[in-house]
């Protein structure tokens, strides 16, 4: 597709269950960023993705949250042993990273996800 | 990054031009001046970017006061499907971490 998909668009999950969200962002983005936006807030800053260096994750909240990023393309977030906390909207965005100035992110839908 | 402070909610009758105002009194002088939307149910949208010119394109408009403690976004004719949140954020130079604020909550009144 032309932009960047997510799946699954709602997740509804037990507290203590872990869950797996996806992202497959633009072909031929190098960068990959993920957030979460809780209910009325802006948006939180997770973790950064950058072709083959190091991922940033100084935004992951705990480490229940993990995030993978295979082949350079898509990338999978993994929350271990849900929280109610951890309910909110998820989102994935992905640019074209040259470097200077910071190119454009593109967002895709977000996951939905709710912990009972 | 620095902070920028947005009013709250804004409204705008359609068809008029809507004028949001960010300021960013501790913008450092590699921070650009970006801004996205987001319209409900929606991911964000990028909209534009400036450093310190006056920047155009085909969806909005991005004045930056001389001294770059301030900006305006102008949606030149606004419409209903411009209801949405607008956030204005200042980013460092290879800074990949965007961060956003509450942003203004822009209501285009029929």
């Amino acid at each position: 597709g032309a932009g960047v998909s997510q799946s699954p668009s709602n997740k509804v999950t037990e507290k203590g269950k872990d869950v797996e969200l996806r992202c497959d962002p633009i072909s031929g983005h190098t960068a990959l960023y993920w957030y979460r936006q809780s209910l009325g807030q802006g948006l939180e800053f997770l973790i950064y993705f950058q072709g083959n260096s190091a991922p940033d994750k100084s935004g992951l909240p705990s480490d229940r949250f993990s995030a993978e990023r295979t082949g350079g393309s898509v990338s999978t977030l993994t929350i271990q042993r849900t929280q109610q906390e951890d309910s909110a909207v998820y989102l994935c965005a992905s640019s074209g990273f040259t470097g200077f100035p910071q190119e454009t992110q593109y967002f895709g839908p977000g996951t939905r996800l709710l912990v009972l | 990054d620095a902070k920028t402070t947005q009013p709250t909610s804004m409204d705008c009758a359609e068809g008029r031009a809507a004028n949001l105002p960010c300021n960013h009194s501790t913008i450092s002088g590699n921070e650009y001046v970006y801004w996205y939307r987001q319209i409900h149910s929606q991911g964000p949208q990028y909209i534009i970017h400036g450093l310190k010119n006056n920047e155009t394109n085909e969806m909005a408009s991005l004045i930056i006061t001389e001294d770059r403690k301030s900006s305006t976004l102008i949606l030149p004719h606004a419409t209903l499907r411009d209801t949405a949140v607008y956030y204005c954020i200042a980013a460092d130079f290879g800074n990949e971490k965007l961060t956003f604020g509450t942003g203004t909550r822009l209501t285009i009144i029929p």
